[in-house]
C-alpha cells in the first residue's frame, strides 16, 4: 500500500497569511492526489484533484502543486472559514486508496 | 443534486456485527461507485471497501475478512456489514461517492454523507 505522509500536523497562522501543508507519497503516484477539506463536525469536502485542479466552487485562494512523490496544498490569504482539517490522498495505485494523516490548521 | 446519507445504530456491543445504509439521491448505483470510508475520534480517514457501480466489490486487506458491502439499486441503498466489533472499531463512518465524468470513472470522492457516529461498547 502507498504510505501518504503530511506535515505539519498542526499550525496555526494569522488572517491573510498565506499557509502551505506538504504531503508525501511513499513512492511516486503521477500527480494522482487529492486534497480535502473537513471543518469541524462535517463530512470531508473535495478540494483538489489531480494535484492542481480545483473542484468546482472551491475558491481560487486554494492551490495545489507537486509532482513524484511531493505534493502541496497553499492557501493565500487565509481567511476565517478555513479552519480546517486538510487531508491528501492517493489514487494512483487503488485499492486501497490511502489518506495522509491530516493537518490541522488553526487561526493564530 | 447528488446525496448521501449514512444511518445505523449509534452504539453496538463488543463481538456484535455492524449494519450501516447508505441512501442516495441524484444518482444511480448502476452507474456510481460507493466507498465505505471511516474515522475515530480525533484521527484520520480510513477507507474500507468499495462497491462499484457493476455490483463487484473490494476491500481493505485489514478488514476484509470481518466486512461486507452490498446494494439493493431499487431502493438506491448501499450496505455495510461488519463483524466481530471492537473497541477500536468506534468511529464515525461515512459512504462517498466516486466522481463520474462522461462515463468515467474519476477515482477520487466528490459527494460524501454527512456520517454517522458508531460507538461500540458494553
Amino acid at each position: 500500500d502507498i504510505r501518504m505522509t503530511q506535515s505539519p500536523a498542526s499550525l496555526s497562522a494569522s488572517l491573510g497569511e498565506t499557509v502551505n501543508i506538504e504531503c508525501l507519497a511513499s513512492e511516486d503516484i503521477y500527480s494522482d492526489l487529492a486534497w480535502y477539506q473537513q471543518k469541524p463536525g462535517k463530512s470531508p469536502q473535495l478540494l483538489i484533484y489531480n494535484a492542481n485542479s480545483l473542484q468546482n466552487g472551491v475558491p481560487s485562494r486554494f492551490s495545489g502543486s507537486g509532482s513524484g512523490t511531493q505534493y502541496s496544498l497553499k492557501i493565500n490569504s487565509l481567511q476565517s472559514e478555513d479552519v480546517a482539517t486538510y487531508f491528501c490522498q492517493q489514487y494512483n495505485n487503488y485499492p486501497p486508496w490511502t489518506f495522509g494523516g491530516g493537518t490541522k490548521l488553526e487561526l493564530k | 443534486q447528488v446525496q448521501l446519507k449514512e444511518s445505523g445504530p449509534g452504539l453496538v456491543q463488543p463481538s456484535q456485527t455492524l449494519s450501516l445504509t447508505c441512501t442516495v439521491s441524484g444518482l444511480s448505483l448502476t452507474s456510481n461507485s460507493v466507498s465505505w470510508i471511516r474515522q475515530p475520534p480525533g484521527k484520520g480517514l480510513e477507507w474500507m471497501g468499495v462497491i462499484w457501480s457493476n455490483g463487484g466489490t473490494d476491500y481493505n486487506s485489514a478488514i476484509k475478512s470481518r466486512l461486507s458491502i452490498s446494494r439493493d439499486t431499487s431502493k438506491s441503498q448501499v450496505f455495510l456489514k461488519m463483524n466481530s466489533l471492537q473497541t477500536e472499531d468506534t468511529a464515525m463512518y461515512f459512504c462517498a461517492r466516486m466522481g463520474v465524468y462522461y462515463g468515467l470513472l474519476l477515482p477520487y470522492f466528490d459527494y460524501w454523507g454527512q456520517g454517522v457516529m458508531v460507538t461500540v461498547s458494553s
